[in-house]
């Protein structure tokens, strides 16, 4: 079946570092590939979907200078924590869906703890 | 504003008992639906999804959902359970013509040898 893998899938640093977090479509063209961040105890909240060759499309409430989302191949999207504080610390999911939307379900990545200190 | 509930926050059950895990969402339009399963130290999987047609959907290891237009629910089931069966099991509703997923707040099942 459809795989996705996401790198890191733990991270620890420093507050005020960048990171980034990769997602690739390992067996399929994902033209669109959406991040997700889950906070213990509670539901995935999609963050942002990304779009090969053009500009996420974020949700609301979410920093688009903050999180920044390049999807420079069919296959790799990423994901840019920048300038990170405790706050941030999360786990991010990444998934990929490589149909029309709404006719294959999205496919899901390991996901990646983000832990500031 | 479109969300989904799934009020069974912990489940514990021994093995061989039957499960139902609850969804309700709130959206009025045409929905896709889906149950996908997080083992431990795993990443989501879908479980089953609902497109259209049969209301009753069979899904992968016994697991069966129904959706119920009328309640705005989709109900997942399972006649008798393993410890296998130990996971996180999350509900999601993708309105129809859209690529957004809705997400529950997941449900902790365990399941006792």
């Amino acid at each position: 079946g459809a795989v996705v893998s996401q790198h890191p899938s733990r991270v620890i640093c420093k507050s005020g570092t960048s990171v980034k977090i990769e997602c690739r479509s390992l067996d399929f063209q994902a033209t669109t590939m959406f991040w997700y961040r889950q906070f213990p105890k509670q539901s995935l909240m999609l963050m942002a979907t990304s779009n090969e060759g053009s500009k996420a499309t974020y949700e609301q409430g979410v920093e688009k200078d903050k999180f920044l989302i390049n999807h420079a191949s069919l296959t790799l999207s990423t994901l840019t924590v920048t300038s990170a504080h405790p706050e941030d610390s999360s786990f991010y999911i990444c998934s990929a869906d490589a149909g029309r939307a709404g006719n294959q379900p999205q496919h899901f990545g390991d996901g990646t703890r983000l832990s500031i200190l | 504003a479109q969300s989904v509930s799934q009020h069974n926050h912990h489940v514990i059950l021994s093995e061989a008992a039957s499960l139902e895990l609850g969804c309700n969402y709130s959206y009025g339009g045409t929905v896709n639906l889906f149950w996908y399963v997080q083992y431990p130290g795993q990443h989501l999987q879908l479980l089953l999804k609902y497109f259209s047609g049969d209301p009753l959907v069979k899904g992968i290891k016994g697991f069966e959902a129904e959706f119920i237009k009328s309640k705005f629910s989709f109900n997942l089931r399972k006649p008798s359970v393993q410890w296998s069966d130990t996971a996180e099991y999350f509900c999601a509703v993708n309105p129809s013509g859209t690529y957004k997923y809705i997400f529950g707040t997941g449900t902790r099942l365990k399941v006792l040898a």
